[in-house]
């Protein structure tokens, strides 16, 4: 099946930029998203990209998608301390289910 | 943008009783809806997916009998947990999509519910 990768904690200081690298293993992939989950609450959806894009911004986000080596990041510029929270991937191709990945742990360091 | 809401966000029970959650989509209708399982420090795992009006399509390894799934109307789904055991105590989490053919298909995630069983 899909397999999902992500490294499991970053640490950033406030004001820095913040990378978070996802690796998936779906070549069909259609659309692939970046969620935020704060501590005991769901998923809030930060954004998406689609497959046949190289990069979306939104703001202080910025993803990059190098579908050739199925590499996703996620950078946050001027990261601040209500950044911190666990940052999931996840690919999905529209009608079917998401598969996500293990989760990144941001801690922002004041 | 979409908001989901789950109920109750927390619960406490006994082991053997039977615990319902309920999984809104408060300002859209949602074809689909879908319940994840979410262990401490891990990702979610997805248990089923449910179309409004049909039965739910559980994953593998997930009983059926055991984790209940109605998805009756447009706007609320259900997940029942039959008696519950210690093991079954997780965070579980709904997702509603309101298509299936558009990029705007995005699944909104409700807040969670934590179930411990004692």
């Amino acid at each position: 099946g899909e397999d999902v990768e992500q490294s499991l904690f970053l640490s950033v200081r406030e004001g820095d930029s913040s990378v978070i690298n996802c690796t998936y293993t779906d070549s069909s992939s259609t659309y692939l998203y970046w969620y935020k989950q704060e501590p005991g609450a769901g998923l809030q959806l930060l954004t998406y990209i689609f497959s046949n894009m190289d990069m979306k911004q939104d703001q202080r986000l910025t993803v990059l998608l190098n579908k050739k080596d199925k590499h996703l990041s996620l950078r946050i510029a001027d990261t601040q301390t209500g950044d911190s929270a666990i940052y999931f991937c996840a690919d999905g191709t529209g009608a079917n289910n998401l598969f996500f990945g293990t989760g990144t742990r941001l801690t922002v360091i004041p | 943008g979409a908001v989901v809401s789950q109920h109750p966000s927390r619960v406490i029970c006994k082991s053997g009783t039977s615990v319902k959650i309920e999984c809104r989509s408060l300002d859209f209708q949602a074809t689909t809806m879908f319940w994840y399982r979410q262990f401490p420090k891990q990702s979610l795992m997805l248990m089923a997916t449910s179309n409004e009006g049909s039965k739910a399509t559980y994953e593998q390894g997930v009983e059926k009998d055991k984790f209940l799934i109605n998805h009756a109307s447009l706007t609320l789904s259900t997940l029942t947990v039959t008696s519950a055991h210690p093991e079954d105590s997780s965070f579980y989490i709904c997702s509603a999509r309101a298509g299936t053919q558009s990029v705007l298909d995005t699944q909104y995630f409700g807040p969670g519910t934590r179930l411990t069983v004692l």
